[in-house]
């Protein structure tokens, strides 16, 4: 099946910084990675995605890169914010699967 | 998009007891899925909530510990039955929509077990 592996475990940036957030995810026919955003007392949220045929895609600060040949996708948030303050978690899917595996998060520190 | 109300929001519960955790959401949705996170940790997938049928269990999870209902496309509840203190962690309804790829989650529900 497929493993999804993500680092750092833990981000602490100045506000006004960028953070970048990375995975790597073990199975090729994977197609679809989602970003998603906790914060404390709530659910996970979507915030960013990407599919297998493009390889990068922007949303105002936030952006995610994906190498299909080296099997790894990025998070990047630039001029961070104490509100980016979270648990981001990256994930991947495969298309024959409803189901995504998540990496272990990353906790984000923004310090104003 | 779905909005998703779960209930309930937290609770702390004596060993040996069972709690019903109740997933609402406003649209019919063709997946509804639970998982749990325990702390500092990812999310594991307990089950497919399957409407009108057994639910899809993944390793390590089976029905007598984690009964699971799903009635209609819009409701679904998750026991967590005979708890010990290795149970307390987050629980987490997600359901998928048609003809979108993407999930979308609850706020959870943060069991204790003392």
């Amino acid at each position: 099946g497929e493993n999804v592996e993500q680092h750092p475990s833990t981000l602490s940036v100045q506000e006004g910084d960028s953070a970048v957030i990375k995975c790597t995810y073990s199975d090729s026919a994977s197609n679809y990675f989602p970003w998603y955003k906790q914060e404390l007392g709530k659910g996970p949220q979507l915030i960013i995605d990407i599919r297998s045929n493009v390889g990068e895609k922007k949303d105002q600060r936030i952006a995610v890169t994906l190498n299909k040949t080296a099997k790894h996708f990025s998070l990047h948030i630039t001029e961070t914010q104490p509100e980016d303050s979270a648990v981001y978690f990256c994930a991947a899917r495969s298309g024959g699967s409803y189901i995504p595996t998540f990496g272990r998060g990353t906790s984000l520190i923004v310090h104003p | 998009s779905a909005v998703i109300s779960q209930k309930p929001s937290r609770d702390i519960c004596q060993r040996g007891t069972s709690l019903t955790i109740q997933c609402q959401v406003d649209s019919q949705v063709t997946m509804m899925f639970w998982y749990r996170q325990q702390p500092g940790q990812s999310l594991t997938l307990i089950a497919t909530a399957n409407q009108g049928s057994e639910a899809t269990y993944e390793s390590g999870f089976v029905i007598d510990k984690f009964p699971i209902s799903r009635p209609n496309l819009t409701f679904s509840t998750l026991t967590v039955s005979n708890m010990s203190p290795e149970d307390s962690s987050i629980y987490l309804c997600s359901v998928r929509t048609g003809g979108t790829t993407e999930a979308f989650f609850g706020q959870g529900t943060r069991l204790t077990v003392v």
